[in-house]
């Protein structure tokens, strides 16, 4: 099947500086990717879709300046955080849609510990 | 939020014993998906249910889809140790949507 990478696995950063993270899709090309944020024990949230070749889209409440989204080619998109903070801590996970969009291949996950 | 429910959130059983897990949803579906999640790891996807079916099985898995009350229950049948994890279904709408979640143990 279809698989999805996302690096770095987990990345522990300061206070105050940026963060960036990969999702590849690795055998497939993907026009639209997903991002989303797990904090422990709940589910995951959908920050933003991100759109090869045009503008992410955020969810409400979601930092569009914070949280910087470039999907630069259809096998990668780029989550980068910037000015981290120790709320930022979490683990954020990126899928990619079928073909059909019935389905997500999901990446692995980055977890990140803002200190 | 368009998030949706599931219960229990917490379920706990021996091995060999059956599970079942329900998903509330709160929109109108083209379908609906059951995923896995081991501690600090990435989705797995476990099954897939279409609007217009009722029932789905996949090996010791079986799904069941209501749209009329917007619910969906999973089962999986003689549990192992190896399906402790959270699971979670999702749908999608106008965008994919996951709901809250169910943590499993199975105790061996």
């Amino acid at each position: 099947g279809a698989v999805v990478s996302q690096h770095p696995s987990w990345v522990i950063c300061k206070s105050g500086t940026s963060v960036k993270i990969e999702c590849r899709s690795l055998d497939f090309q993907a026009t639209t990717m997903f991002w989303y944020r797990q904090f422990p024990k709940q589910s995951l949230m959908l920050m933003a879709t991100s759109n090869e070749g045009s503008k992410a889209t955020y969810e409400q409440g979601v930092e569009k300046d914070k949280f910087l989204i470039n999907h630069a080619s259809l096998t990668l998109s780029t989550l980068t955080v910037t000015s981290a903070h120790p709320e930022d801590s979490s683990f954020y996970i990126c899928s990619a849609p079928t073909r059909d969009s019935y389905e997500q291949y999901f990446g692995p996950g980055t977890r990140l510990t803002v200190t | 939020s368009q998030q949706g429910e599931e219960d229990p959130q917490a379920l706990s059983i021996q091995e060999g014993e059956n599970a079942t897990m329900n998903c509330s949803y709160k929109t109108s579906i083209n379908n609906l998906q059951w995923y896995r999640q081991n501690s600090g790891r990435g989705l797995v996807h476990l099954i897939l249910i279409r609007s217009n079916e009722r029932e789905k099985h996949s090996g010791r898995l079986r799904v069941t889809l209501d749209t009329s009350k917007k619910s969906s229950s999973l089962l999986i049948t003689a549990s192992r140790a190896a399906d402790t994890a959270s699971y979670f279904c999702a749908w999608t709408g106008n965008q994919f949507y996951f709901g809250t979640g169910t943590s499993l143990t199975v105790i061996p």
